[in-house]
């Protein structure tokens, strides 16, 4: 079985410019989380998607961040216009979703964007 | 407002000791915790999950335990190799409403030939 995919891997920008990411969960997977990493901390939440629906996107800066679930499938979480401090790993992972046992999160290898 | 604590940051252990990894949540009420390894460059490798009504979990030589009472999870890896040597990391998804989701800053494992 396939796992969270994610792409690209690694992106390089100009201050300013749009960048896009892109993640196909787990088949069957519900649940989508869409979190940022930057060095030495832990992931911190930016949205996460119950099949198509945004049921906690409060910690997504939403003046320059976007994102969407289209049909409840795979996900595109997008930066316009990209600043300096947006330089991070951006990490997908999913969950089948509904009780706590389904709720294990498995997570993608994630891409890392350098804003110069 | 959740908070959760990681101590130590860093450890460095001789192979084959027996190590805890301690991991502290302010809120009480979780809905489930789980511990993920994390490989440098890469993502997150879920290790186990424990639900809210769970006090522990095993798989193979890694045994995790949940005290809610206490705000308090421990990860145990016995006879550690140094193939264990990753960041650890636990995520608390908080109860009701949002279920938000909380991680640590980890703890740097390194393991000793």
């Amino acid at each position: 079985e396939a796992g969270v995919v994610q792409s690209p891997r690694y992106k390089i920008i100009e201050k300013k410019q749009p960048v896009a990411f892109w993640c196909n969960p787990i088949s069957g997977h519900n649940t989508l989380y869409w979190y940022l990493q930057n060095l030495g901390q832990g992931p911190e939440l930016l949205i996460r998607y119950e099949n198509e629906e945004a049921v906690d996107d409060s910690q997504l800066p939403k003046d320059r961040f976007s994102a969407e679930r289209l049909k409840g499938v795979d996900s595109t979480l997008k930066i316009q216009p990209a600043e300096l401090g947006d330089s991070a790993v951006y990490l997908c992972a999913s969950s089948l979703g509904g009780g706590p046992s389904q709720s294990e999160q498995f997570f993608g290898p994630g891409t890392r964007l350098t804003v110069l | 407002k959740q908070e959760v604590t990681q101590i130590p940051a860093a450890l460095s252990v001789p192979e084959g000791e027996n190590l805890v990894l301690n991991c502290s949540f302010t809120d009480s009420a979780i809905y489930n915790l789980q511990w993920f390894r994390q490989d440098p460059g890469k993502g997150l490798t879920s290790l186990l999950l424990i639900q809210s009504s769970q006090r522990e979990q095993t798989s193979g030589r890694l045994n995790a335990s949940l005290d809610k009472s206490s705000g308090r999870s421990t990860l145990y890896i016995a006879a550690s190799q140094p193939g264990d040597s990753a960041t650890y990391l636990c995520a608390v998804i908080n109860s009701g409403g949002y279920q938000k989701v909380t991680f640590g800053t980890g703890t740097k494992l390194q393991v000793i030939p």
